[in-house]
């Protein structure tokens, strides 16, 4: 079975800075995808960035990029020019491509606390 | 339309009660999630259903019991809950195709508190 493994539960970073979220996972496939969600205080789930196993190239959207190391099984998110809206609790998550409804496994989450 | 709804935000009922949490979206996803989270937790998987056919159902106590009555509609009926299922309840739905990584949209949850 596949398990994600988030080692930092709680993370601070200074306003404008830049801070990396770890993320680990284990699987047998050689293709699938890994996400980054992010949940406010308001606890409305919200996507932050994709990356297919398949691809080499690191996925960026704007402030946000990933460090995907496939042979590690690593899947880290950096946040550059931190915000104070970035506070939130951050889920890793995997997923089988092509599954039809096969849901996504997460990891235990790491809260964010941005200073101003 | 590229969101999912749920209502009520928030709901309290005592353990003899029987009460009904709903979702819906219009986005033509034929995979709808119901998910348990509790307080600084990852959400929970509760049941997934796949063209209105309950596919997964993660061992779940019957007092929680899912109703799919169309594509755009997810219900979940409660009854004889007891303090500890007082969580957040959060729906998401993706579309089921071969060919994309099929984005999992969640709702904003319901807020439930068993007395």
């Amino acid at each position: 079975a596949q398990t994600v493994t988030q080692s930092q539960p709680e993370m601070s970073v200074q306003e404008a800075e830049t801070v990396t979220l770890s993320c680990t996972y284990d699987t047998s496939e050689s293709d699938y995808y890994l996400f980054w969600y992010k949940q406010p205080p308001s606890r409305q789930m919200i996507l932050v960035i994709r990356q297919e196993a398949y691809k080499q190239q690191n996925a960026t959207e704007n402030r946000f990029s990933v460090n995907f190391q496939k042979a590690a099984k690593s899947f880290s998110l950096k946040i550059s020019d931190s915000q104070l809206g970035d506070a939130a609790m951050y889920f890793c998550a995997y997923r089988k491509p092509h599954s039809g409804n096969t849901p996504l496994v997460f990891g235990k989450g790491t809260r964010l606390s941005v200073i101003a | 339309d590229t969101e999912v709804t749920q209502t009520p935000k928030h709901l309290v009922m005592g353990m003899t009660n029987k009460k009904s949490l709903k979702c819906e979206q219009h986005m033509g996803h034929r995979a709808m999630y119901w998910y348990k989270q509790k307080a600084k937790k990852p959400p929970e998987l509760m049941f997934v259903y796949s063209y209105e056919k309950l596919s997964i159902n993660e061992s779940v106590p019957s007092r929680f019991s899912p109703e799919c009555p169309n594509s755009s509609l997810l219900n979940l009926h409660l009854h004889a809950l007891q303090p500890e299922d007082s969580a957040l309840y959060l729906c998401a739905s993706r579309p089921i195709l071969r060919s994309s990584y099929n984005e999992q949209f969640f709702g904003p949850g319901t807020r439930l508190t068993v007395l």
